[in-house]
């Protein structure tokens, strides 16, 4: 079992429709939580960066975090063709002061936004 | 503010050869990343470097090596190379000896073995 698996899609939606992509994770260490978009052929691009459980807004992105249920959810408002791209979650551990910063992603979710 | 920077842009290496990669970090950030991704996968974490010594190594062989400059920059070195070597190499740079899990990515080199 993967330690943080996304549901690879494709998911299409109308332009103006509000999206919803979701990750799962297993590992009950992770504290942090990223969503990052890529388009092809491209680098991952830092979208969201959350800690522990709540929301976080920016913009027309939410992201959420629900610990208790390991559910990792991303949320976009209004969303328009250049949203079109790969949404990669990703997850990392508290590890202590001086150790490494190990990102764990999942495998993605390809996004189309129809004009 | 010049972001990461990487090089080259593509390659395409023959089975056995040892490979090359380049990378630059983001002005201001003293530590590099690199992943490995595979066609339709998300990124997979090689190893990271930080005052010019490898501080974590994720599943991967010791074909795969690294170096980080004085100037932070990187090194990715694959020798012995495979049909599976064949991926989007990626760096990240992220600041503060990495205390941070906000991590930048380069556009990537693709790494192409025949």
């Amino acid at each position: 079992q993967k330690e943080v698996e996304q549901d690879p899609g494709p998911l299409s939606v109308p332009e103006g429709a509000i999206v919803s992509l979701n990750c799962t994770y297993s590992n009950s260490a992770f504290q942090y939580f990223m969503w990052y978009r890529q388009y092809s052929r491209k680098g991952p691009e830092l979208l969201m960066y959350t800690y522990s459980s709540g929301n976080k807004e920016d913009g027309r992105f939410t992201a959420q975090v629900d610990k208790s249920s390991k559910y990792i959810s991303l949320f976009i408002r209004d969303s328009q063709p250049s949203d079109s791209a790969t949404y990669l979650c990703a997850s990392g551990g508290a590890y202590p002061s001086g150790s490494a910063r190990q990102l764990t992603f999942g495998s993605g979710t390809q996004l189309t936004v129809l004009p | 503010d010049a972001g990461v920077t990487q090089s080259p842009t593509h390659l395409i290496k023959t089975r056995g050869q040892q490979v090359t990669l380049r990378c630059s970090p983001k002005s201001g950030h003293d530590t590099v990343s690199w992943y490995q991704q595979a066609l339709g996968q998300g990124p997979q974490f090689i190893f990271q470097y930080y005052e010019e010594e490898e501080r974590q190594r994720g599943n991967f062989p010791d074909r795969f090596s690294g170096h980080q400059f004085p100037n932070y920059s990187s090194e990715l070195n694959v020798n012995a190379l495979l049909l599976g070597d064949s991926a989007l190499y990626l760096c990240a740079s992220s600041p503060t000896g990495g205390a941070s899990y906000e991590q930048y990515f380069g556009p990537g080199t693709r790494l192409t073995v025949t």
